[in-house]
């Protein structure tokens, strides 16, 4: 069973760029929640959803990110036009169900360039 | 939604017994006590999870004491691949993916 798959890991873009992220939950977890890290600090949560919901989006911006969770393949972070200030690591956990343990993944490294 | 305090670095060496302590004042009835483990470049690990008293797992023992306002994570035996940050979590009841994620601690264990 394999774990959390993001994609790419390393994602440079230049400032007014769309940056794509995604993720690929482990089998059987419908539960997908997106978090960003800024060096030296923790994980910040952004976006909690499940299959073809949001669950709840209160700690994204509400300009410029979106996300997705299709009934069919991965979850999908989107930042439009990025700007320096977007460059994180955001990292993916999935779950089977809403309280129980979250599994990460190994993140994607966004630099604005 | 409840924030912690741990120390923000510890070094040990190779072989002792490593115990982090944290402070989550503000603790709710039914909040729980969650520790990750994170290297560089990588995810958050889940540690061990705990309500009270005393739990433990292959890798790692959490004290809880009765006020539940402070616990201990404790590394028996520690390697330099534990060289990481932990970080201590309280919460969970309806939002365990709300959690506040405070720094963390860097632990350095060194030969």
């Amino acid at each position: 069973n394999a774990g959390v798959m993001q994609n790419p890991r390393h994602l440079v873009r230049r400032r007014g760029q769309e940056a794509r992220l995604r993720c690929s939950p482990m089998k059987g977890h419908s539960h997908v929640y997106w978090y960003r890290q800024l060096p030296e600090e923790g994980l910040k949560f952004m976006v909690y959803l499940q299959k073809e919901n949001i669950i709840d989006e209160s700690g994204m911006p509400k300009e410029r990110f979106s996300a997705e969770f299709p009934k069919e393949g991965p979850s999908i972070l989107r930042i439009q036009q990025v700007v320096r200030g977007d460059s994180a690591a955001y990292f993916c956990a999935s779950s089977p169900s809403q309280n129980t343990e979250a599994f990460f993944g190994q993140g994607t490294r966004l630099t604005v360039v | 939604l409840a924030k912690t305090t741990q120390p923000i670095s510890m070094d040990s060496y190779e072989g002792q017994e490593v115990n982090i302590t944290c402070s989550h004042n503000n603790i709710a009835t039914n909040d729980y006590i969650t520790w990750y483990q994170q290297f560089p470049s990588q995810g958050p690990r889940f540690i061990i999870q705990g309500y009270k008293t005393k739990v433990t797992n292959e890798v790692a023992s959490l004290f809880i004491p009765a006020d539940r306002k402070s616990s201990t994570l404790s590394l028996p035996r520690v390697s330099l691949s534990d060289t990481a940050v932990y970080y201590c979590l309280s919460g969970g009841g309806d939002s365990n993916y709300q959690l506040i994620w405070g720094a963390g601690t860097k632990l350095i264990i060194k030969p």
